[in-house]
């Protein structure tokens, strides 16, 4: 059974620093991973998607890899600013036995707050 | 090009009342997913629709069901509810069930009482 764990659970940053977000899976048999933000009450937003033959995905300040042999993956946010605070969620997409892929197996997400 | 939708947004049953919420796939899209979203649980995966057919079911118990129409907007019913199944239920729509980008919705925010 896959297990999506993420790391710190919690992180408070001032503007402006860079900061690496955490995930780690438990089966390496994914066929993507993807990153989301969610802000209070609302839906998922998605940021990134990585296929599990690329080693890493870039999207503005973001930048998110994939080491899928060791299970790990990060996602990097350059310069932070107030408007990224938000819970962010890892997500790996397996076929859970089955021919279809489309079931995501999220972690716990990490609560990010970047203060002025 | 329009999100996916869902309605409604929100809605407050009482135990042992059933419930049906419905979501509408981004234009082209042909597979919807469904995920409970609670504080203790966090995200879980609830069933996967393709081509009108459900490919894939989460660990929830029978009182939870789908399916999926022709134009592919999707509805979820969960009978006889529980306190427990207080949650946000969102939908997430692809391009295929192959392992392409998933967006969500809103979400649907069910209080049972």
């Amino acid at each position: 059974k896959q297990e999506v764990t993420q790391i710190p659970a919690a992180l408070s940053v001032p503007e402006g620093e860079n900061l690496v977000l955490n995930c780690s899976f438990t089966d390496s048999a994914i066929y993507n991973l993807q990153w989301f933000r969610q802000d209070p009450g609302k839906g998922l937003t998605s940021l990134l998607l990585i296929q599990s033959s690329q080693r890493e995905q870039t999207s503005g300040r973001l930048n998110a890899s994939l080491d899928k042999s060791s299970g790990r993956s990060t996602l990097y946010i350059a310069a932070s600013q107030p408007g990224d605070s938000a819970t962010y969620l890892c997500a790996v997409s397996d076929t859970a036995g089955g021919t279809s892929y489309g079931k995501l197996t999220f972690g716990q997400g990490t609560i990010l707050t970047v203060h002025p | 090009k329009a999100g996916v939708t869902q309605t409604p947004r929100y809605l407050i049953k009482t135990r042992g009342q059933q419930v049906t919420l419905s979501c509408s796939p981004i234009s082209g899209h042909r597979s919807v997913s469904w995920y409970q979203q609670t504080p203790g649980q966090g995200l879980q995966f609830l069933f996967e629709y393709f081509s009108e057919t459900q490919r894939n079911k989460g660990n929830f118990p029978g009182r939870f069901s789908g399916r999926q129409f022709s134009n592919s907007r999707s509805e979820m019913n969960v009978s006889t509810l529980e306190l427990g199944d207080s949650a946000l239920y969102l939908c997430a729509s692809s391009f295929s069930n192959r392992g392409y980008e998933q967006y969500f919705g809103p979400g649907t925010r069910l209080t049972v009482t």
